[in-house]
């Protein structure tokens, strides 16, 4: 399936580098969300995206910053992470409220 | 009370039986519900919507309760490759976020 895609699918850095997290969708939605998933943990949204705006931001730490630049694509850009950063970070993408999409994710370890 | 319960399980049920998972949520005003299944390591994929009167799709029969804020997930003939973790949502009212429960871990077993 290729409707929601993630670049890359696993990323591995250190506490001092910058890194960009890709997600595009190929559905025509309007919406467009990163969560995180931790082990033994419920997804947590991060972000949402409505028509390019950011609608949501669930007190998110100021080292993960989103990027919207369309409604197709998506941007988690990354720096100075914390080890207990390491998760897998999903991108979706909705139709406005309606069910929600998800890419293949992105396993993001932090040495 | 946790926004959306469901038993962590692991289920671990024989190919052919019936499984039923339940679900509460704690936001009375919440508007949308599903079910989605994630196998290991990978993604989160819609499994079906919940209807108020009820839906079902093929093996798989949802229902939504909304006086006792109860959700459930029935699973009749159960399959090898329905081995998974089954995730309640619940989405608020007039909002974007989706709010997701821990998931059942079910194990069919041959």
């Amino acid at each position: 399936e290729t409707g929601v895609t993630q670049t890359p699918r696993h990323l591995v850095m250190g506490m001092t580098n910058k890194k960009s997290l890709k997600c595009e969708q190929h559905l025509g939605h309007n919406a467009m969300y990163w969560y995180k998933q931790s082990a033994k943990k419920p997804l947590e949204l991060m972000f949402v995206y409505n028509f390019k705006e950011q609608t949501e931001n669930n007190s998110v730490p100021s080292r993960f910053s989103p990027e919207c630049p369309n409604s197709s694509h998506l941007f988690l850009h990354l720096h100075t992470l914390q080890p207990e950063d390491s998760a897998l970070y999903l991108c979706a993408s909705s139709h406005s409220r309606g069910e929600q999409y998800f890419g293949p994710g992105t396993r993001l370890t932090v040495t | 009370r946790k926004e959306v319960e469901q038993d962590p399980g692991p289920f671990n049920v024989p190919e052919g039986a019936t499984v039923a998972f339940n679900c509460t949520y704690s936001n009375s005003a919440s508007q949308s519900f599903f079910w989605y299944r994630q196998d290991c390591r990978k993604e989160p994929k819609l499994l079906m919507s919940v209807y108020s009167s009820g839906n079902e799709d093929g093996r798989f029969t949802a229902q939504l309760n909304r006086a006792s804020q109860y959700i459930s997930l029935l699973i009749r003939d159960s399959k090898l490759s329905d081995s998974a973790t089954y995730l309640c949502v619940v989405s608020g009212a007039g909002s974007y976020q989706l709010t997701f429960g821990k998931g059942t871990k079910l194990s069919v077993i041959p």
